[in-house]
């Protein structure tokens, strides 16, 4: 069965500090893989999206990026955090022709 | 452009009360509908999904219709528990796109008092 992970759950970091959250998916070849944010007590933002190994597409434009160094794993950094980067972060992994996701734990970011 | 627009919270009913929780959608084509439900400090998971018109999906006694005519998706269980306390986001899919973006509602609380 597939599973996803990221890490860490939480972490707290100071303003201008880099960033780098992982999400890994197991069980599966070639998935969608998707980075949301969810402000408090909001719904979810879609952020980035990838199709593949170095295929990325931005949905807003941020201070974040993301990455796919392989084929299952993504990562999503900032070279310098802003208080506005609070929040809970979601990975999120569909098959490639279907559109149902499913969805990581989640890492509860803190910039302080 | 495709949106998801669901009841606005929170909700709070008793336990073994019925709940509905209204939600609308456009889109240009034909997508796929979802309830996911996000219990607190967790990540989303998928509670139950319809792919095409008059479709029912259905999970731990939650159900919901796919209504072309209406375009909405409501979600209901005849007899709620405390343990359904949690945040339901109705989405949509447009369909089989290689990116397979989903659209989210806003998300709704539900408390359901013992």
């Amino acid at each position: 069965s597939q599973t996803i992970h990221q890490w860490p759950a939480t972490l707290v970091q100071p303003v201008g500090s880099p960033l780098s959250l992982e999400c890994t998916v197991e069980g599966t070849s070639n998935p969608n893989l998707y980075w949301y944010r969810q402000a408090a007590g909001r719904g979810l933002q879609l952020l980035f999206y990838s199709v593949g190994i170095g295929q990325i597409s931005s949905e807003v434009p941020q201070n974040l990026s993301a990455s796919r160094p392989q084929d299952r794993q993504f990562i999503l950094s900032s070279k310098k955090l802003l208080l506005s980067d609070s929040g809970f972060y979601l990975c999120a992994w569909s098959p490639a022709d279907r559109g149902v996701q499913f969805f990581g734990p989640g890492t509860r970011l803190t910039v302080l | 452009g495709d949106s998801v627009t669901q009841m606005e919270g929170p909700v709070t009913l008793s336990e073994e009360a019925f709940l509905t929780i209204n939600c609308t959608y456009t889109a240009t084509g034909y997508p796929s509908l979802f309830w996911y439900v996000q219990y607190p400090g967790e990540g989303l998971q998928l509670l139950l999904k319809a792919t095409k018109a008059d479709d029912k999906g259905s999970n731990k006694g939650f159900e919901a219709t796919y209504r072309k005519e209406t375009t909405s998706f409501h979600l209901e269980k005849g007899s709620v528990q405390v343990s359904d306390s949690a945040v339901y986001f109705c989405a949509s899919a447009a369909g089989y796109s290689s990116a397979s973006k989903i659209i989210f509602g806003s998300g709704t609380r539900l408390s359901i008092r013992p």
